[in-house]
């Protein structure tokens, strides 16, 4: 029963272009949703989260929307920087977290 | 603030072997949780204490994993004994008290090798 998806394994961007990833989630009791950046060998970083009761949050280069109809969520990130080369995993929570499969993001110079 | 502390980083044992984990969440957190993410998945969570006790253990594979967090602070996971399918990155996280729903902070995470 996966409740948070990211269907989209791979996403490759030019450096400077912004990059978009993408989760859907099932389950309407969610109430807070969050992007965590993977590099290889180190644990999960949070990055921005937003309150169900919200429609975009930002901070920096990043921003999410949440679409509370369609049960979608993105992550904009602007402009992409070869830093940003990681995996990224959504979550949703209530009561625990659950997490998607992960996206994993190249920027190329 | 420190963060959350696992160890080891690193583990490689033969199946039908024993191994432990440790994690010292961020001080003050009430909220400890262990996480499996096998290689191409997402976290899956094993197990939630809150304080001392377990508030979710439903995917904890009670006959070979168990993990206690007897004074409410650090915490163990143990796997006796190990399968190859347990080769994975054990995650160990904690969230505020204040905040439990919105924010989770891992640790670096503890990659088990089973040969």
């Amino acid at each position: 029963d996966q409740q948070v998806k990211q269907n989209s394994p791979s996403l490759s961007v030019q450096e400077g272009r912004i990059s978009i990833l993408n989760c859907d989630y099932t389950n309407s009791m969610f109430d807070y949703f969050l992007w965590y950046k993977k590099y290889p060998a180190e644990g999960p970083t949070f990055l921005i989260s937003i309150s169900s009761i919200k429609d975009k949050n930002e901070d920096g280069r990043f921003t999410v929307f949440l679409n509370k109809s369609a049960k979608h969520l993105s992550l904009h990130i602007v402009p992409s920087q070869p830093g940003d080369s990681a995996v990224y995993f959504c979550a949703a929570s209530f009561n625990k977290f659950y997490f998607g499969s992960g996206t994993k993001l190249n920027v190329k110079p | 603030e420190a963060g959350v502390a696992q160890s080891p980083r690193y583990k490689i044992i033969e199946k039908r072997q024993s191994v432990a984990f440790w994690c010292n969440p961020i001080s003050g957190h009430a909220t400890l949780y262990w996480y499996q993410q096998i290689l191409g998945q997402g976290p899956k969570l094993l197990i939630q204490f809150q304080n001392n006790g377990v508030v979710d253990d439903s995917q904890l594979p009670k006959d070979r994993f168990s993990a206690e967090r007897l004074k409410g602070v650090d915490s163990t996971l143990k796997i006796q004994p190990a399968k190859l399918e347990d080769s994975a990155v054990y995650l160990c996280a904690s969230s505020p008290p204040s905040r439990p729903n919105e924010k989770l902070f891992f640790g670096s995470g503890t990659q088990l090798s089973v040969l």
